[in-house]
C-alpha cells in the first residue's frame, strides 16, 4: 500500500514547551488524516483530525496542519503536560477510502 | 469505552494451533476493521468489511479468515499458527462519509502469544 512517513520516532520535551510531529504521504487520493494517542497496554484514541478541504483545524492545545500540495500534515501540541506522554500516530486515509495508513508512531514524553 | 469490544484480552497458544478472536461493535457503524499491530508498535491494515462485504485484504494470508456475521461483528480466525503472528490485534469500526472513512473507533486489543 502507500506509504505514511512520520518523524520523528520520539520526541522530548519539557513541560509547557510545544511539540511538533510531522507526517508526509504519498497517495494523493488520501482525503482524511487523523491523528490518535495510544498509552501504553491501550488501545488506539483519536486526539484530532482534518479532512482535505481544511488546511488548519485546532481543539485547545492540539492543532493540526494539512499542506496537500506539498503531501505534508502536522501535529502541534503547546503547553504539554506529562500526561501528554504517550505513542502518537498519523494515518491517512487509503484511495478507496476503506482503511488507513498509518505512520510508525512518535513516542513523545513530556518531563516535568 | 464498551463501544467497540473484544475478545479474548489475551491469547497465548502453541505453534500450529487455531484460534478466534471475535469483534462487536454497538455505534451502528457500517464498516469494521481488523488490524495488526507488531512488536514495534507498527499499525497495519488487515481487513476492512462494509455491511458484511469484504472491501479490503491486505495481502494477508489466507491462514487469517475474517467473518462477518451481520454489520455488528467481525470476527477474525487464524489457522495454524506461526511465531510470527504474535502481536496484538485491534478491531475497529467506522462510519463511511463522503465515500471515505469517519473517525475510526478501535476496540481494546487482543494480544495473541504464539510459543
Amino acid at each position: 500500500g502507500e506509504n505514511v512517513e512520520q518523524h520523528p520516532s520520539t520526541l522530548s520535551v519539557q513541560e509547557g514547551d510545544s511539540a511538533v510531529i510531522k507526517c508526509t504521504y504519498s497517495d494523493s487520493a488520501s482525503n482524511y488524516f487523523p491523528w490518535y494517542k495510544q498509552e501504553l497496554g491501550k488501545r488506539p484514541q483519536l486526539i484530532i483530525d482534518i479532512r482535505s478541504n481544511v488546511g488548519e483545524k485546532k481543539d485547545q492545545r492540539i492543532a493540526v496542519t494539512l499542506n496537500k500540495t506539498a503531501k505534508h500534515f502536522s501535529l502541534h501540541i503547546t503547553e504539554t503536560q506529562p500526561e501528554d506522554s504517550a505513542v502518537y500516530f498519523c494515518a491517512a486515509s487509503i484511495e478507496s477510502g476503506y482503511a488507513l495508513n498509518f505512520g510508525k508512531g512518535t513516542s513523545l514524553l513530556v518531563t516535568p | 469505552d464498551t463501544a467497540v469490544s473484544q475478545t479474548p484480552k489475551y491469547l497465548v497458544t502453541q505453534m500450529g494451533n487455531d484460534k478466534s478472536i471475535k469483534c462487536e461493535q454497538n455505534l451502528g457503524h457500517d464498516t469494521m476493521y481488523w488490524y495488526k499491530q507488531d512488536s514495534k508498535k507498527f499499525l497495519k491494515i488487515m481487513f476492512s468489511y462494509n455491511n458484511k462485504e469484504l472491501i479490503i485484504n491486505e495481502t494477508v494470508p489466507n491462514r487469517f479468515s475474517p467473518k462477518s456475521p451481520d454489520k455488528a461483528h467481525l470476527n477474525l480466525h487464524i489457522n495454524s499458527l506461526e511465531l510470527g503472528d504474535s502481536a496484538v490485534y485491534f478491531c475497529a469500526s467506522s462510519q463511511m462519509t463522503s465515500g471515505s472513512t469517519d473517525t475510526q473507533y478501535f476496540g481494546p486489543g487482543t494480544r495473541l502469544t504464539v510459543l
